[in-house]
């Protein structure tokens, strides 16, 4: 399975920006970089993913790295809801056709008011 | 509807009990999950059903038994637990299982096991 490395925990104020870093250096060509969160008591929630190109969308901005082997998930304003374990996982291609979710330990991301 | 619902959202089950977690979606999606979740520990895979069929066993002990129905449900059966299998139990389905394609999950079914 492909591994991320990601700091086990942050804090941010509220209302200003959040940049999560995630490392992947083994990341394959064909590995898709995927982010979740998880709030507490609740299932993870998809967040945004990407393969090489920077993304966006309504939760997050997701920045890549040229040579794809780190990426930074990018909330522009925290909010108190945003408090959560963030995930960088490596959606990959198991047994050929299969992207599994592998889960490693994620960032324990604090927000203060 | 992004939703993937799970049922019983709580059980407490004796070990010699056979019971079962249900999770339905009505997305389309035709890749299913489970995943089992220790407390303060990131979600474990189990299991993956790709268009209803067992794909993955991530050598989960025997009494842990996964049933996929047809494209909309997943079952997973329980019997003979022990004291440490009580965990989170999370259901998830994507569209067709590739890289590309986000997961949605459930909520969880917390399992006790007395």
């Amino acid at each position: 399975d492909a591994k991320t490395t990601q700091p086990n925990s942050m804090e941010s104020n509220e209302e200003e920006p959040v940049h999560l870093p995630c490392n992947h250096s083994t990341i394959s060509g064909t590995d898709y970089i995927h982010w979740y969160r998880q709030l507490p008591s609740q299932g993870p929630e998809y967040v945004i993913h990407g393969l090489t190109s920077n993304v966006n969308n309504r939760m997050a901005s997701l920045a890549i790295a040229e040579d794809r082997k780190s990426s930074t998930l990018i909330l522009h304003r925290a909010t108190l809801r945003d408090a959560a374990v963030y995930y960088c996982i490596l959606r990959d291609n198991y047994g050929g056709s299969q992207g599994n979710l592998i889960f490693g330990k994620g960032t324990k991301l604090s927000v203060k008011p | 509807d992004t939703e993937v619902t799970q049922t019983p959202k709580h059980l407490v089950m004796g070990m010699t009990n056979k019971k079962s977690l249900k999770c339905e979606q009505h997305m389309g999606h035709r890749a299913m999950y489970w995943y089992k979740q220790k407390a303060k520990k990131p979600p474990e895979l189990m299991f993956v059903y790709s268009y209803e069929k067992l794909s993955i066993n991530e050598s989960v002990p025997s009494r842990f038994s996964p049933e996929c129905p047809n494209s909309s449900l997943l079952n997973l059966h329980l019997h003979a637990l022990q004291p440490e299998d009580s965990a989170l139990y999370l259901c998830a389905s994507s569209q067709n299982g590739r890289t590309e394609t986000e997961a949605f999950f459930g909520q969880g079914t917390r399992l006790t096991v007395v």
